[in-house]
């Protein structure tokens, strides 16, 4: 069965602190994604990046990076120079093949402080 | 491009009656995806149709039905409502590409229903 933990329930930085939101995943399947949402207070949540499981190149965009390795099980998230507009709940998720279980992690709430 | 989008924003009941919550996908989305986010418990999957068939639901019990129409919205319904429905639910579409497993799903901004 597919799991996502997100072991952090809530972190508090101070604004251009570099934070790093971790992500464990569990499946048994050799294809599935990984997914990081954000939802800002205003609720609806945002894509910000898909990974599949052949492709395990680290990646960057702009203050966003993302450290995926299979043999740890994971896919965390950094946010260099947090600022305040990075307040929000991260979500992780995990899907294996088609969609049709698409499994969210509890989510970490993001308090960037000024 | 329009996103998602949900019908109504807020919605307020009382216990026993029902509620019909409404999702319009992203054009040329053939598959709805709908969440229910109560407070302090996460994202919980409800219900995924896709080209007007429910192909998968989570672990809720049968007063939580929906259906898609034939131009992929979707509609979520919930009977006999409980104080515990209280939730944000979220409808979330993505496209159907033939020979491609899986896509990201794109979130509309919720109907916060709230059961007194």
């Amino acid at each position: 069965a597919q799991k996502v933990t997100q072991a952090q329930t809530e972190i508090s930085v101070v604004e251009k602190e570099d934070v790093t939101l971790d992500c464990v995943y569990e499946t048994r399947d050799t294809t599935y994604y990984l997914f990081w949402y954000k939802q800002p207070p205003s609720g609806e949540l945002v894509f910000l990046i898909r990974r599949n499981s052949f492709d395990e190149q680290n990646e960057i965009s702009g203050r966003y990076s993302w450290n995926f390795q299979k043999s740890t099980s994971s896919f965390n998230f950094t946010i260099t120079a947090s600022q305040v507009v990075d307040s929000a709940v991260y979500f992780c998720a995990l899907s294996e093949d088609y969609g049709q279980n698409f499994v969210f992690g509890p989510g970490t709430r993001l308090s960037v402080l000024p | 491009e329009a996103g998602v989008t949900q019908s109504p924003t807020h919605l307020i009941k009382t216990r026993g009656q029902q509620a019909t919550l409404r999702c319009s996908p992203i054009s040329g989305h053939t598959s709805v995806y709908w969440y229910q986010q109560a407070l302090g418990l996460g994202l919980q999957f409800l219900l995924w149709y896709d080209e007007g068939e429910e192909r998968n639901r989570g672990n809720f019990p049968p007063r939580f039905s929906g259906r898609q129409f034939p131009n992929y919205s979707s509609e979520l319904n919930v009977n006999a409502l409980e104080l515990e429905d209280s939730a944000l639910y979220l409808c979330a579409s993505s496209p159907r590409l033939a020979g491609v497993s899986y896509n990201e799903q794109f979130f509309g901004p919720g109907t916060r229903l709230t059961v007194l």
